[in-house]
């Protein structure tokens, strides 16, 4: 089991450009977290999903952030017009069911920088 | 204020000591989880506990409900312990992070 598996690994972009995150879940796990941290800031939750459904895209920024985690392929977390402040560090999660009392297993992230 | 408090943010031990972070929540919980984000950033999940105590290896972790309040130990810390310790509860279908403790073992 390969456990989660975030991609890239490091990512440049130059401001203006997008910048495309992938997840994949463990293997029979179908919900997904994003998880947004800072330099020098705690993890703060961005997105969740389930298979072709959004359930709480509470903590995402209404403009430029989008996320999707279609019925087949990876969760993807995409970033419109980058700006500097979006550098950052994008861990995705997975669970089997979702319930909050269920461990969650992290990706290794993916570390965004603009330039 | 924040609805995850942990203490202290920094921590340096030498190796061989007993350590304890703390961390304190505001709000109702089912479970608590506490996290490990290596130097390197990769972050693995150690324990999730609604009550009582939980034991893995060196790793203890307690929590009180009542009082709103858990505890991570570590006995006999190793260089390797060194690491981010972060406390996480849920909230609705989310969690929420406590700002982390940095551990440092030196040898």
């Amino acid at each position: 089991n390969a456990g989660v598996m975030q991609n890239p690994r490091h990512l440049v972009r130059r401001r203006g450009q997008e910048a495309r995150l992938r997840c994949s879940p463990m293997k029979g796990h179908s919900h997904v977290y994003w998880y947004r941290q800072l330099p020098e800031e705690g993890l703060k939750f961005m997105v969740y999903l389930q298979k072709e459904n959004i359930i709480d895209e509470s903590g995402m920024p209404k403009e430029r952030f989008s996320a999707e985690f279609p019925k087949e392929g990876p969760s993807i977390l995409r970033i419109q017009q980058v700006v500097r402040g979006d550098s950052a560090a994008y861990f995705c999660a997975s669970s089997a069911q979702g319930a909050t009392n269920e461990k969650l297993f992290f990706g290794s992230g993916t570390q965004l920088s603009v330039l | 204020k924040n609805e995850v408090e942990q203490s202290p943010q920094n921590l340096t031990a030498q190796e061989g000591e007993f350590i304890t972070i703390n961390c304190s929540y505001s709000v109702g919980i089912s479970a608590l989880h506490w996290l490990q984000q290596h130097p390197g950033g990769g972050i693995v999940s150690l324990f999730m506990l609604s009550s009582g105590k939980k034991k893995h290896g060196r790793l203890i972790a307690t929590i009180n409900i009542q009082e709103k309040h858990s505890s991570l130990h570590i006995t006999a810390s190793h260089p390797r312990d060194s690491a981010v310790y972060i406390c996480a509860v849920p909230n609705t279908d989310k969690l929420i992070f406590g700002t982390g403790t940095r551990l440092q073992v030196f040898p």
